[in-house]
């Protein structure tokens, strides 16, 4: 376990749906993370809190709709999904190290499935 | 643009060898290196990191080189068993972008054969 939780685990939802994937980290890190990865691509950055501030937006689609109300919690709410935004989803938290890096902790994703 | 890639997408070796998984990457700006291990249902997992300042870095079983010349990271893994199996992926980070912004490679797949 690394501290940070995903659920659901798994979801599969329409098109039309409207749905919610929750990311929790019990490590009191201050910075969280939303990826995307597809099968044969490198995993792709979507979004950064710090704070709950938003200090990344990679370009997504409206469709996927960040919130962070505490620097403990993430959600990716999700409406109108294509097929192709099927993929796993990552949540990770960081806190800075000296030198101003950050160690990411991953946690174990939520396999979504877009019909 | 800026990239970080894997030149071996799959790797296999028999229970006690020693595994070399490698890593090339572009950002010459890049000054911290971390490697995960993500293992099939699993998120990725923190092995070891290396900062820029370091050639050489060993963990438990594990070893990270750092070739700053010719832009190339490579993972040792001593006596490798059957429950290293997994994909393994290079990431690099510039100190000062966005909150550890990290930028993947595609990942090798380790195959362990007892």
């Amino acid at each position: 376990e690394t501290g940070v939780t995903q659920t659901p685990r798994h979801l599969v939802m329409g098109m039309t749906n409207k749905k919610s994937l929750k990311c929790e980290q019990h490590l009191g890190h201050n910075a969280m993370y939303w990826y995307k990865q597809s099968a044969k691509k490198p995993l792709e950055l979507m979004f950064v809190y710090n704070f709950k501030e938003q200090t990344e937006n990679n370009s997504v689609p409206s469709r996927f709709s960040p919130e962070c109300p505490n620097s403990s919690h993430l959600f990716l709410h999700l409406h109108t999904l294509q097929p192709e935004d099927s993929a796993l989803y990552l949540c990770a938290s960081s806190q800075e190290l000296a030198g101003g890096f950050y160690e990411q902790y991953f946690g174990p994703g939520t396999r979504l499935t877009v019909t | 643009g800026e990239s970080v890639g894997l030149h071996l997408p799959t790797l296999s070796v028999q229970e006690g060898d020693n595994s070399i998984i490698n890593c090339a990457y572009s950002n010459s700006a890049s000054d911290y290196f971390i490697w995960y291990k993500q293992e099939s249902g699993k998120g990725p997992q923190f092995i070891i990191d290396i900062r820029s300042n370091m050639d050489k870095r060993q963990g438990q079983r594990v070893t990270v080189l750092l070739n700053k010349t010719v832009k190339h990271l490579s993972l040792q893994i001593a006596a490798t068993q059957p429950g290293d199996s997994a994909v393994y992926f290079c990431a690099e980070n510039s100190k000062g972008t966005s909150y550890g912004k990290l930028t993947f490679g595609q990942g090798t797949i380790l195959t362990v054969h007892p």
